[in-house]
């Protein structure tokens, strides 16, 4: 149980345009769900928390306007990043928080390449 | 001083032996400790959860938290090529809370 899905795994876009991330939690409802970035060896950074049918919460420095999360479903939310430049190459993870444990489970994460 | 310092190595080991991974944390809050294994492009595993000081014992895998010292070490038995993968801890203050605050991660190498 507690699976979470990514798609697409990898995407290579071109400066200037957008990109959507899907997160699916496959086995169970998830109120809160959390989006990620992670440099080459580097640790994972928090960029926003989501709550279903609520605004996300963006840590601070990151652009709510460029990183637009939706959490329209229990089961789903996205991560748009707006005309993407090359500096948001990254590799971006989610991860579906199961309300009764305060357990994070992790997707297995997309890698943005902006060309 | 980081929240959580974790040496990101590489550590390289030959197979079967013995690995010790480690993280200090300065934020005596932290109360629940966790250890997730993420392999090259893919998103974390967790592999341990523990509270409190003391070990926990999972297979090959056991986890040991001092908070005295603000310490916490993963201990790898016979370790397998397959064990080959980064480490990150992963410390949180609540059990209420779904907050994570990541180490920067162990890449370790398990050399046949």
């Amino acid at each position: 149980g507690a699976v979470v899905s990514q798609h697409p795994s990898w995407v290579i876009c071109k400066s200037g345009t957008s990109v959507k991330i899907e997160c699916r939690s496959l086995d169970f409802q998830a109120t809160t769900m959390f989006w990620y970035r992670q440099f080459p060896k580097q640790s994972l950074m928090l960029m926003a928390t989501s709550n279903e049918g609520s605004k996300a919460t963006y840590e601070q420095g990151v652009e709510k306007d460029k990183f637009l999360i939706n959490h329209a479903s229990l089961t789903l939310s996205t991560l748009t990043v707006t005309s993407a430049h090359p500096e948001d190459s990254s590799f971006y993870i989610c991860s579906a928080g199961s309300p009764g444990s305060y357990e994070q489970y992790f997707g297995p994460g997309t890698r943005l390449t902006v060309t | 001083q980081k929240e959580v310092e974790q040496d990101p190595g590489p550590l390289s080991v030959p197979e079967g032996a013995i690995v010790s991974l480690n993280c200090t944390y300065s934020n005596s809050a932290f109360q629940y400790f966790m250890w997730y294994r993420q392999y090259s492009r893919k998103g974390p595993e967790l592999l341990m959860y523990t509270y409190s000081s003391g070990n926990k014992e999972d297979g090959r895998f056991t986890a040991q938290v001092d908070k005295s010292s603000k310490y916490i070490s993963l201990f790898i038995r016979d370790s397998q090529p397959s064990d080959s993968a980064t480490y990150l801890c992963a410390l949180k203050t609540g059990a209420g809370s779904y907050q994570l605050t990541f180490g920067k991660g162990t890449k370790l190498s398990v050399i046949p």
